[in-house]
């Protein structure tokens, strides 16, 4: 079946430096990814979607210039957290649709950053 | 906007069955889903049913939708320890899959 991998699964950083987190469609293109927040016993918040080719749709209230994305394949789509501070603690997964018609994502096992 | 709700919490005896509820507002949805999420996992999809339908069932799993109340349960018959996780309703609507708040599943015995 369609796999996404994250990498890395988790990351530990200092504050101020930039952390890079790869969403990889396995046996499947993805033009289009979507990337998601979550909190501690919380939802998920989709951040934004991510658009192979050209370039991301932010949600409301989420930085552009903070969190960079870059989808420059089919298969692969990044997340950068620039000058990352420890309120940018999360986990961030991202997911892809698997072509069927049923609008089904699938999701990767998600990132753990924790900002020191 | 488009909103999904979920009770948080649900604790049920291990052999009863688990019943979670759901809600949403966006009448127009194609497809809701259940996904299931681990500890420290990303989600999992469970199963899903179309707006057109009022009753999936898969193997332990039974999905009911009232869409006139816009009410979508999950039912997991024989529920075991392994059940326990967060389970996440979702629509679908517009381009965007728009997720509940999770249920947090526990098993006593």
């Amino acid at each position: 079946g369609a796999v996404v991998s994250q990498h890395p699964s988790w990351v530990i950083c200092k504050s101020g430096t930039s952390v890079k987190i790869e969403c990889r469609s396995l046996d499947f293109q993805a033009t289009t990814m979507f990337w998601y927040r979550q909190f501690p016993k919380q939802s998920l918040m989709l951040m934004a979607t991510s658009n192979e080719g050209s370039k991301a749709t932010y949600e409301q209230g989420v930085e552009k210039d903070k969190f960079l994305i870059n989808h420059a394949s089919l298969t692969l789509s990044t997340l950068t957290v620039t000058s990352a501070h420890p309120e940018d603690s999360s986990f961030y997964i991202c997911s892809a649709y698997v072509s069927g018609g049923a609008n089904v994502l699938t999701f990767g096992a998600g990132s753990r950053l924790t900002v020191l | 906007g488009e909103d999904v709700e979920q009770s948080l919490f649900l604790s049920v005896r291990e052999g009863d069955s688990s019943v979670i509820n759901c809600t949403y507002t966006d009448s127009s949805s194609t497809y809701l889903y259940w996904y299931k999420q681990e500890p420290g996992a990303g989600l999992q999809l469970l199963t899903y049913i179309f707006s057109n339908m009022d009753m999936k069932q898969d193997q332990r799993l039974t999905v009911l939708l009232n869409k006139k109340d816009k009410h979508l349960s999950l039912r997991i018959a024989d529920t075991q320890t392994g059940d326990s996780a967060i389970y996440f309703c979702a629509e679908s609507s517009a381009s965007k899959i728009i997720f509940g708040s999770g249920t947090r599943l526990s098993i006593r015995p």
